[in-house]
């Protein structure tokens, strides 16, 4: 049983175009995120989610926009690839947000390729 | 400086050997300490977290220490299964939460 889910694993486009990333999460945790992590292995926070409503919005382009249309979705919407935006994209989950210092359980990644 | 900082390594120790990471953290409000262990091409997944009063868990030791602000991690006997990047990660509380991630560091076991 998956835990926390990602679409699709591996995703190249060219520049310029627009993509979505999926993640579920079947824990019932409350608060999900995403995390951007570069070629040099440097993990990020991008974006927060405590029950479907935005918490953390770290400084991310415009051209992200995160949508939790239930607290066990949030996806991730790109505009306007970029090459700087190929990475490994995590999502994230944990039972009371971040407050309450609780372990996180990543999906397995999405590997952006932007061409 | 770095909010979170790792010796990036790699270590690279026979196995059996005692290997021990630090990670030093600059804001003064984090409040949660953790390890979080990657295997290449894989997602993070927790080691453990860190206590105030250090904890054990088999063969992994780790501490804190708050008044110098760093966090050390200790693993004993190593195993090649042990051969990961360890990520330091720190929870900051101030006027929100914020989650930061060390950049790792990478340990290789050889037989």
């Amino acid at each position: 049983d998956t835990a926390v889910s990602q679409t699709p694993k591996y995703l190249v486009t060219q520049m310029g175009n627009d993509k979505s990333i999926k993640c579920e999460q079947n824990l019932g945790h409350d608060t999900m995120y995403w995390y951007k992590q570069d070629s040099k292995k440097f993990l990020k926070i991008m974006f927060s989610y405590n029950n479907k409503e935005l918490i953390i919005n770290e400084t991310v382009p415009n051209r992200f926009s995160p949508k939790s249309p239930d607290k066990a979705h949030l996806n991730l919407h790109i505009n306007s690839l970029e090459l700087g935006d190929s990475a490994v994209y995590f999502c994230a989950s944990s039972p009371t947000g971040t407050s309450g210092g609780n372990e996180q359980f990543f999906g397995p990644g999405t590997r952006l390729t932007v061409l | 400086r770095k909010e979170v900082e790792q010796d990036p390594g790699p270590f690279n120790v026979p196995e059996g050997a005692t290997v021990a990471f630090n990670c030093t953290y600059s804001n003064s409000a984090s409040q949660s300490f953790f390890w979080y262990r990657q295997d290449c091409r894989k997602e993070p997944k927790l080691l453990m977290s860190v206590y105030s009063s250090g904890n054990e868990d088999g063969r992994f030791t780790a501490q804190l220490n708050r008044a110098s602000q760093y966090i050390s991690l200790l693993i004993r006997d190593s195993k090649l299964s042990d051969s990961a990047t360890y990520l330091c990660v720190v929870n900051v509380y101030s006027s929100a939460s914020k989650i930061i991630f060390g950049s790792g560091t990478r340990l290789s076991i050889r037989p």
